[in-house]
Order: structure tokens, then C-alpha cells, then sequence
């Protein structure tokens, strides 16, 4: 079975663009969620989708949204991109809402 | 509020050393606990849970007791190799489905 995938890897943006990253759930799992990891804050919590819709969301500004297609995959997107969004961006899914299932993480770099 | 709090890093221990690494929680209601583990260049992988109380999570020599008395679930391995050498996170999810991470901990084992 395959594992959480996420794309792309690596991302270089600029301040002030906006950037869109993919999140492919294992298969059947319907919930997905999303997580900032940076040096000093750790990791923290962006929002859950289960079923295409938001069911938990955490403290992040309105520039950080996000959504669950049909299919479980996910996407969220930063806008207006600022240096302090440069982190390691994880995707996790889950089946029954217990055990979380990670993906690798996509690195976004903000110059 | 839920949170997790886990000592701070980074721990250098020699190889078959014993391993503490502490982890206390806050949480309202009756939380699973879950020790992650995390490898360079990759996401978090699940390491063990426990999901009630006096529980014992166990996994590839790492042991780990939900203790409610003192809200603490400890990570614990008798003697480390090199190859445990990675981040780990301590993590409690409640009955809201959301998970709440501490900031990790880094371990290196040396030869």
C-alpha cells in the first residue's frame, strides 16, 4: 500500500507570491491533516479535512487555507508569502483519527 | 488547553547507553499518547501509543507507560544504537481527532 505523498519536495518562492502544495492520503484514509514544522516552534497544527470538509483548524493567519478534493487528496495554499512561512510542511492522513500516517514533507524556502 | 511538553535537546548518549526522554501532557478528558520518531530528510514515523491509562506502548526496544497520576508517558530504551539517532516526538491526540505534538527532541548516539 502506498504511503502519504506529498509534492513537490522543495519549493523556493519569493516574498509576496503565493504557493499551492499536494497531499496524496493512503488509500481510504479520509482524513488529512496538516502541519508547519519549523526549528523553534516544532510542529504545529494548520487544519484537518475529513470528507472535504474543515474539522479542526489551528492558530494560523487567513493566508493559510486549504482543501479536500472527492478523492481524499489535499492541497493547501499560502498567500502572499512572507520569510517566516520557510518551513518543513507535513501532511498526514488517518483512517480512524488515531494513529497519524506522514508524508516526507515538502521544504518551502521564502526569499 | 492541550499541549506537550518534552525535555529539551539536544541528548548525546554512547552507544548501549539507557535513553530517558521525559514528556508531560495536558489535556482535558482521556487523550492516546504517541511517541514519533523522525530521520533526517524524512516525516514522522509512528513509534508507539499507548490509549488508556497504566498502558505500556512498545516498539524495537523503546518502551514508553501512560502514567495519569503524573500525566507523563516517558520514552525509554535500555541500550541505544547509532541507528536510533533521529528526532522524537511526543504527541497526544483527543477525542476531537486533533493531535498536539511537542517540540521534539533530538538524540545522537556515537559510537
Amino acid at each position: 500500500k502506498a504511503g502519504v505523498t506529498q509534492t513537490p519536495r522543495y519549493l523556493i518562492k519569493t516574498r509576496g507570491q503565493q504557493v499551492t502544495l499536494s497531499c496524496s492520503p493512503i488509500s481510504g484514509h479520509r482524513s488529512v491533516s496538516w502541519y508547519q514544522q519549523t526549528p523553534g516552534q516544532g510542529l504545529q497544527f494548520l487544519f484537518e479535512y475529513f470528507s472535504e470538509t474543515q474539522r479542526n483548524k489551528g492558530n494560523f493567519p487567513g493566508r493559510f487555507s486549504g482543501r479536500q478534493f472527492s478523492n481524499s487528496r489535499s492541497e493547501m495554499n499560502v498567500s502572499t508569502l512572507e520569510l517566516g512561512d520557510s518551513a518543513l510542511y507535513l501532511c498526514a492522513s488517518s483512517l480512524a483519527g488515531d494513529i497519524q500516517y506522514f508524508g516526507a514533507g515538502t521544504r518551502l524556502s521564502v526569499l | 488547553g492541550n499541549s506537550v511538553t518534552q525535555m529539551e535537546g539536544p541528548v548525546t548518549l554512547s552507544e548501549e547507553a539507557f535513553l530517558t526522554i521525559n514528556c508531560t501532557y495536558t489535556a482535558t478528558g482521556y487523550p492516546s499518547l504517541f511517541w514519533y520518531v523522525q530521520y533526517p530528510g524524512e516525516g514522522l514515523q509512528l513509534l508507539l501509543k499507548a490509549t488508556k491509562a497504566d498502558d505500556k506502548g512498545s516498539n524495537k526496544g523503546f518502551e514508553a507507560t501512560y502514567r495519569k497520576e503524573t500525566t507523563s508517558f516517558h520514552l525509554e530504551k535500555g541500550s541505544v544504537q547509532v541507528s536510533d539517532s533521529a528526532v522524537y516526538f511526543c504527541a497526544l491526540s483527543d477525542t476531537g481527532n486533533q493531535f498536539y505534538f511537542g517540540t521534539g527532541t533530538s538524540l545522537t548516539v556515537i559510537p
